[in-house]
């Protein structure tokens, strides 16, 4: 099994509606992060969480929210979708400072 | 803030040729440095790392990178490409101290030409 799981893989929708993106890890590490993935512009990040009470917004955060329901989940939440979130979305984790993240395989997300 | 830059979007190669993939970072402390490689329809997976211990760095499937503080770079090689190297590769720049915020280049994409 995955160290961490992204689900939906793919989705489609429309324009307004509200999607939530899930993360579940069992590798046991308290930091987890969400990105966005646009082509020739790498990976930027949405939010960050060290622990379940401790919630960042990221550089591109605005039309996004976060909930840490769990030291294992960590969900992104889209309340109103609007076409130009059509992106590819990681979740990651990371054991502490100056440790790799470990990545999900990703949600690929088209609003229409 | 710190920042990556990638230099070429896109690096074809021959099979069996030299692969070098370039990165430079700006950081006014030392920070942490990495690699990584990203398959189709895959997420991101870590090649190696430099955490000061030594300035080149050994990663998986052959790569190695070099850590050169004057220049600000950290290039990814690899003696000899395989058609199975063909992928997306990243590097990534962590602060240290604080929450340690990581950023990524914006990739590039090695063809391996057979």
């Amino acid at each position: 099994d995955a160290d961490v799981t992204q689900t939906p893989r793919n989705r489609i929708t429309k324009t307004g509606k509200r999607i939530m993106l899930e993360c579940s890890q069992t590798k046991g590490h308290d930091r987890m992060y969400w990105y966005r993935q646009d082509p020739g512009l790498g990976l930027r990040l949405i939010y960050y969480s060290f622990d379940v009470k401790d919630i960042n917004k990221g550089e591109i955060s605005d039309g996004y929210s976060v909930s840490r329901q769990a030291q294992a989940k960590f969900s992104l939440s889209l309340e109103s979708a609007i076409p130009n979130q059509t992106a590819l979305y990681f979740c990651a984790t990371t054991g502490g400072e100056g440790q790799p993240q470990h990545f999900g395989d990703g949600t690929r997300l088209s609003i229409l | 803030a710190q920042s990556v830059t990638q230099l070429g979007s896109h690096v074809s190669v021959s099979e069996g040729a030299l692969v070098l993939l370039r990165c430079n970072y700006s950081s006014s402390v030392p920070p942490y440095l990495f690699w990584y490689v990203q398959y189709p329809n895959q997420g991101l997976q870590l090649l190696l790392k430099y955490t000061s211990a030594a300035t080149l760095v050994k990663g998986i499937n052959g790569f190695e990178a070099e850590f050169k503080k004057s220049e600000t770079s950290f290039h990814l090689t690899k003696p000899s490409a395989h058609m199975s190297d063909a992928a997306e590769y990243f590097c990534a720049v962590s602060e240290t101290g604080g929450y340690q915020k990581v950023t990524f280049g914006t990739g590039t994409k090695l063809q391996v030409i057979p």
